[in-house]
């Protein structure tokens, strides 16, 4: 079945700092794949996606770039705020399947950035 | 445009009880999932409901069931409930050409 990897947290940086946190998967078809953030005592927001292999999603200057051949969505940003403190999401869509709403999360990562 | 809303906001249950989560859709969204959050993990797929029929469930036993209503709010129905049901219930939906789906805030269940 389909499944998401993410790197083991948590992750602290000072503020300022290069953020990478990794993100693989393993999917039947052609995923779409999505970054989501959860604030403390909040639902999910959707931070990126991208539909298809070499697509690059960004927003807010996080960036992740859909690469097919290592099966990968790597999160990148290149200067972190405090504000960025959050837990951090990978899911993918599998647009194969019956139920193409169903995302498969990873199972997270807390980042917490220092003044 | 409103989001996705959910109620309540909190809820305490005893094992045993049944239990009923809200949810309504993003204006324009027929398209409605659920997902169960336990604590320290990420989201998982319970099902989704699309012209109020279930097309899509994930593993969960059939004590989970939902509903979704002609104008596309839902909602998620727990019956027996027992320890392991303490979590987030986020409701996520989406419009039938999009493939994104919006969060609502959750409902956070804790089953005593």
């Amino acid at each position: 079945g389909d499944s998401v990897t993410q790197m083991e947290g948590p992750v602290t940086l000072s503020e300022e700092a290069f953020l990478t946190i990794n993100c693989t998967y393993t999917a039947t078809g052609y995923p779409s794949l999505f970054w989501y953030v959860q604030y403390p005592g909040e639902g999910l927001q959707l931070l990126l996606k991208a539909t298809k292999a070499d697509d690059k999603g960004s927003n807010k200057g996080f960036e992740a770039t859909y690469r097919k051949e290592t099966t990968s969505f790597h999160l990148e940003k290149g200067s972190v705020q405090v504000s960025d403190s959050a837990v951090y999401f990978c899911a993918l869509s599998d647009k194969s399947t019956g139920a193409n709403s169903k995302l498969t999360f990873g199972k997270g990562i807390t980042l917490s950035v220092r003044p | 445009e409103t989001g996705v809303t959910q109620s309540p906001t909190h809820l305490i249950k005893t094992r045993g009880q049944q239990v009923t989560l809200r949810c309504s859709s993003q204006s324009g969204h027929n398209t409605v999932s659920w997902y169960q959050q336990a604590l320290g993990q990420g989201p998982q797929f319970i099902f989704q409901y699309y012209r109020e029929e279930e097309n899509g469930r994930g593993n969960f036993p059939p004590r989970f069931s939902g509903l979704q209503f002609p104008n596309y709010s839902s909602e998620l129905n727990v019956n027996a409930l027992e320890l392991d049901d303490s979590a987030l219930y986020l409701c996520a939906s989406r419009g039938t050409t999009q493939e994104t789906q919006y969060f609502g805030p959750g409902t956070r269940l804790l089953v005593l």
